[in-house]
């Protein structure tokens, strides 16, 4: 399957940690991926992971990964107001990725 | 360098129209992907291009074509056009074929209106 679902919203106060969560369906060792896009702008890639890895860190990102429960999260510590965007979880099937509907993040002071 | 680069920003056309949008991968990379994003929606998996030949399509009606030229630069064709292939469609581009732990990176996008 290539169903990935997304929560739609979140707020978050300024300088908190957000975390963005994911569900995948695709059985298969497969690679998932974390875009951001901000208004009138294409997809900026922020980080993937593995399918047989459990977390990665990259500065104030980190993705944990849950396979029994294909459960995919990205937590972005002390969030600042340039965080706000929508943010789109996929997974890759073959040579296409699959996204989900995307997590609009709003920043408030 | 540059990023993924696509022409034109935004486009207005009217139903029946045809429209080509092109696309410039990041250089040295040879695979050029089309996606289509619909607003308020994730984007939808369109073609994908190595190499100069189509190695996967998504689940869009014919009147949607695409090419790669030998510079690996692509042009997606949508004719007859509908009001429901207003969207924001996106270019990306891949070292290689996308396989393995290549990255997959976006241009800005055209933003087509059908009127």
């Amino acid at each position: 399957g290539e169903d990935v679902e997304q929560s739609l919203f979140l707020s978050v106060r300024e300088g908190d940690s957000s975390v963005i969560n994911c569900t995948y369906t695709d059985s298969s060792s497969t690679y998932l991926y974390w875009y951001k896009q901000e208004p009138g702008a294409g997809l900026q890639l922020l980080t993937y992971i593995f399918s047989n890895m459990d977390m990665k860190q990259d500065q104030r990102l980190t993705v944990l990964l849950n396979k029994k429960d294909k459960h995919l999260s990205l937590r972005i510590a002390d969030t600042q107001t340039g965080d706000s965007a929508i943010y789109f979880c996929a997974e890759r099937n073959d040579y296409k990725l699959s996204f989900g509907a995307g997590t609009t993040v709003t920043v408030r002071a | 360098d540059a990023g993924v680069t696509q022409s034109p920003t935004h486009l207005i056309k009217t139903r029946g129209q045809h429209v080509t949008l092109r696309c410039s991968p990041i250089s040295g990379h040879k695979s050029v992907s089309w996606y289509q994003q619909v607003l308020g929606q994730g984007p939808q998996f369109i073609f994908q291009y190595y190499e100069k030949e189509e190695r996967g399509r998504g689940n869009f009606p014919d009147r949607f074509s695409a090419r790669q030229f030998p510079n690996y630069s692509s042009e997606l064709n949508v004719n007859a056009l509908l009001l429901g292939d207003s969207a924001l469609y996106l270019c990306a581009s891949s070292l290689e074929s996308f396989v393995d732990n290549e990255k997959l990176f976006f241009g800005s996008g055209t933003q087509l209106s059908v009127l």
